[in-house]
């Protein structure tokens, strides 16, 4: 099976910047998309097609992906931005769509 | 406004069966969209369960749940449904329905409020 491996955590500062990573076997072959869920609510769609940024969904939320790596980056941290961040998949090899384990990203 | 409003679930025993449905409305059921069943178990990650095309011409299911787990559309009332039979303590998650687009790409760009299942005796 196909795998998504993200860090389980990330802290950072506010008005700082968090860099998030997802590596995947030939991932530069699939379009990798970025979910943000605070406790207790669905997942939200931040990132599509590896950079795109869905209606409403601030500038400071950036993606992109080289090699084997897909990264979500968010500028200028707020306190609101405390949440799981996913990034998922649809994997060709296997028709499945795969979720990495996401990341729990702690404004300090 | 895309909605989506799972309903359904609830505490089965383990080999017990549940249905769960999911109401769209603000968009029109089609081909352009895949409808979708996402899970999250208590304190874990998420999970694809299962996907279909509207048309029902093609789905598919993560191994877990295979041959046990079926998804359906009613087209006419805009309704998803997840017949699960054969549940196990591990099927113990909450459930999100999820509009999706169709592979390659494969996102999932609107979800429900998610409906939580407990298998347990």
């Amino acid at each position: 099976s196909y795998v998504l491996t993200q860090p389980p955590s990330v802290s950072t500062a506010p008005g700082e910047t968090a860099t998030l990573t997802c590596a995947g076997n030939n991932l530069r072959y699939e379009s990798v998309h970025w979910y943000q869920q605070k406790p207790g609510r669905a997942p939200l769609l931040v990132i599509s097609y590896d950079s795109g940024r869905p209606s409403g969904i601030p500038e400071r939320f950036s993606g992109s992906s080289s090699g084997n790596t897909a990264t979500l980056t968010i500028s200028s941290v707020e306190a609101g931005d405390e949440a799981d961040y996913y990034c998922q998949v649809w994997n060709q090899s296997t028709d499945h769509w795969v979720f990495g384990g996401g990341t729990k990203v702690t404004v300090l | 406004e895309v909605q989506l409003v799972e309903s359904g679930g609830g505490l089965v025993q383990p080999g017990g069966s549940l249905r769960l449905s999911c109401a769209a409305s603000g968009f029109t059921f089609s081909n352009s969209y895949w409808m979708s069943w996402v899970r999250q178990a208590p304190g874990k990650g998420l999970e694809w369960v299962a996907n279909m095309k509207q048309d029902a011409s093609e789905k598919y299911y993560v191994d877990s749940v295979k041959g046990r787990f079926t998804i359906t559309t009613d087209n006419a009332k805009n309704l998803v449904y997840l017949q699960m039979n054969s549940l196990r303590a591990e099927d113990t998650a909450v459930y999100y329905c999820a509009r999706g687009s169709p592979p390659p790409g494969g996102l999932f760009d609107y979800w429900g409020q998610g409906a939580l299942v407990t298998v347990s005796s």
